[in-house]
């Protein structure tokens, strides 16, 4: 079984709709990230957590939302979705020796 | 501004060559770097790691070197095969910045039989 999961893996929404990408992940640890890809362009970071409690914003955080539900859990939402948000989201988990572990990906396209 | 990139964004190699991906940083706080390979349709797994106090780290078929003092970071695989064809990415740990990692835009890599 897969450490990191993430549901759904392709979703295709319309302007304006709320969506939920969900991320859960069996490592154990409490560290949880999520990140946007673009074709031509690194990871880019949206939101991260370093614990149930805790919530810190990424270099693009603007047009997302995030929960920390349990350690397992973390939950990126796009309140509003718009076009330029089509992109491959990634959740990642991180460790205290900071190396980080990706999930397999959701691909978001938004109409 | 700071950034973490990559000299050349494709590379192509024969089976059974060596394979070398290189990235460039430049923060000088920087003390940790990992590389990630990343298959069509996946997400980045990694592949290796090294630290800052160490200059080279090997893994199976695969070799980080660090240079510190030109801030490179360089991934050799040897005897390339076509399963390693994906993209390679850098990423580094800045000290200032506590848990969270800083990517480059990746180097596709295709091997030819």
């Amino acid at each position: 079984d897969a450490d990191v999961t993430q549901t759904p893996r392709n979703r295709i929404t319309k302007t304006g709709k709320r969506i939920m990408l969900e991320c859960s992940q069996t490592k154990g640890h409490d560290r949880m990230y999520w990140y946007r890809q673009d074709p031509g362009l690194g990871l880019r970071l949206i939101y991260y957590s370093f614990d149930v409690k805790d919530i810190n914003k990424g270099e693009i955080s603007d047009g997302y939302s995030v929960s920390r539900q349990a350690q397992a859990k973390f939950s990126l939402s796009l309140e509003s979705a718009i076009p330029n948000q089509t992109a491959l989201y990634f959740c990642a988990t991180g460790s205290s020796t900071d190396t980080q572990y990706f999930g397999p990906g959701t691909r978001l396209t938004v109409l | 501004g700071e950034s973490v990139g990559l000299h050349l964004p494709t590379l192509s190699v024969q089976e059974g060559d060596n394979s070398i991906i290189n990235c460039a940083y430049s923060n000088s706080a920087s003390d940790y770097f990992i590389w990630y390979k990343q298959e069509s349709g996946k997400g980045p797994q990694f592949i290796i790691d090294i630290r800052s106090n160490m200059d080279k780290r090997q893994g199976q078929r695969v070799t980080v070197l660090l240079n510190k003092t030109v801030k490179h970071l360089s991934l050799q695989i040897a005897a390339t095969q076509p399963g390693d064809s994906a993209v390679y990415f850098c990423a580094e740990h800045r000290g200032s910045t506590l848990g969270r990692l800083y990517f480059g835009r990746g180097t596709q890599l295709t091997v030819w039989p």
